[in-house]
């Protein structure tokens, strides 16, 4: 089955405690992005990656890195996580096409920072 | 940069009534447009999307249309149903693979 797989689906942490939320696609998509989603916000970009070793800054990058060392992987890495940061994280994949990027998301992440 | 601003929700309609949910954009050069789904406790699923001025995107009896002249992509829906409740999202997305969200219009459809 096609899909988008993120892990785990819920976090609790604590602040200032390193955490890595893994995404994983089995469509042999080279485009894959991160986004938060919150309340009245919709969903904001954080990084997305065009393909293998290429990664670029979405719209609130602060706070976050990622790394695409892999083409089905694209983990995103909260160094040192803040309050500000509990929010609803969603993993999408696409092909790259000049159709723009008709995307496939993951089930989400719920991360609660205290 | 890019945005994507939608229509206030929440939307309340009954069945079998007319759907619009309105979407304007700006942004630079060509970009596609979409209209994503979201289902309670699920992610986001692609509805329908249009690349290019004048396109139709249609699915699931949804349609909208790629209104360059008035930067616009209005969902509609000629009879809805229970099972369309949901959160609806219109995006953009550019070959250089920034994408842009709107904030979702949240549909309630009562029997």
């Amino acid at each position: 089955e096609a899909q988008v797989t993120q892990n785990p689906r819920y976090l609790i942490t604590v602040t200032g405690k390193k955490l890595t939320v893994t995404c994983s696609q089995n469509m042999n998509h080279e485009y894959m992005s991160w986004y938060r989603q919150d309340p009245g916000l919709g969903l904001r970009q954080i990084y997305y990656s065009m393909n293998v070793e290429v990664t670029d800054k979405g719209d609130v990058p602060e706070g976050y890195k990622v790394s695409r060392k892999e083409k089905r992987n694209f983990p995103l890495i909260l160094e040192s996580p803040s309050p500000n940061q509990t929010s609803l994280y969603f993993c999408a994949s696409s092909l790259q096409s000049q159709g723009g990027y008709e995307q496939y998301f993951g089930p989400g992440t719920r991360l609660t920072v205290t | 940069g890019n945005s994507v601003t939608q229509m206030e929700g929440p939307v309340t309609l009954s069945e079998e009534a007319f759907l619009t949910i309105n979407c304007t954009y700006t942004a630079t050069g060509y970009p596609s447009l979409f209209w994503y789904v979201q289902y309670p406790g699920e992610g986001l699923q692609l509805l329908l999307k249009a690349t290019k001025a004048d396109d139709k995107g249609s699915n699931k009896g949804f349609e909208a249309t790629y209104r360059k002249e008035t930067t616009s992509f209005h969902l509609e829906k000629g009879s809805v149903q229970v099972s369309d409740s949901a959160v609806y999202f219109c995006a953009l997305s550019t070959n250089a693979g920034k994408s842009t969200f709107g904030d979702g219009t949240t549909l309630t459809v009562k029997p």
